[in-house]
């Protein structure tokens, strides 16, 4: 069955603190992995997109990287704006479905 | 940036009424999907549409209908409202060619 966990579910960071969330999925046939920045009461804002393994995207303090297991989302230096929720979705070949996982509830204090 | 709206974005609603909740999009997307979000859950699949009048049927779709008349509107409608329905409800949808999605603001439903 296909399935993307996500941890940890949730993480506490001082400003300045660097950090790394992590996505693993076991999907047939990866099409893409992405992640999707989401803020109380809003809907998800779409960050990157990894098609291959040993693939990086890169914006501001975030990068995203893809191995064949896993993905990991990096955190440079965070600061309190990047509060929110980080999810990953995985979608999978022959199929328009996504497959998201319950996504890492970060909070960066000042 | 996205421009895909969804209206209301707060409902209270009583138990056994109907309910429409709407999305539209102005990109000319032609996939749009609704997917249904508890706290701290990930987003489950209702609805797909692939195009106008092509749609299918999610995880959680057996409560509810959508139609896709015109590609920019894919309204969902819960027939029976029921206090287990109360959740944020997200609209999103993907360009051609590519496949990150786009997401509406969410509807909040509260059945009492």
């Amino acid at each position: 069955e296909d399935q993307v966990t996500q941890s940890p579910e949730a993480l506490r960071l001082q400003e300045g603190e660097s950090s790394s969330l992590n996505c693993s999925y076991t999907v047939s046939g990866l099409r893409g992995l992405f992640w999707y920045r989401q803020d109380p009461g809003k809907g998800p804002e779409f960050l990157f997109t990894l098609y291959s393994a040993g693939e990086e995207k890169e914006k501001e303090r975030l990068k995203a990287t893809l191995t064949k297991k896993e993905s990991f989302l990096h955190i440079t230096a965070p600061k309190p704006e990047d509060s929110a929720t980080y999810l990953c979705a995985a979608a999978t070949s022959g199929t328009y479905k996504y497959i998201f996982g319950t996504g890492t509830r970060l909070k960066v204090l000042a | 940036e996205a421009d895909i709206y969804q209206t209301p974005r707060y409902l209270v609603i009583g138990t056994g009424k109907k309910i429409t909740l709407e999305c539209s999009q102005t990109m000319g997307h032609d996939k749009m999907y609704w997917y249904q979000q508890d706290p701290g859950m990930e987003l489950h699949l209702i609805h797909y549409s692939y195009g106008v009048n092509s749609t299918e049927k999610g995880d959680l779709s057996s409560e509810s209908t959508v139609s896709r008349i015109r590609t920019e509107h894919f309204p969902l409608t819960l027939e029976s409202a029921r206090p287990s329905h109360t959740s944020q409800y997200l609209c999103a949808s993907i360009p051609r060619g590519d496949s990150e999605q786009y997401f509406g603001p969410g509807t909040r439903l509260t059945v009492t």
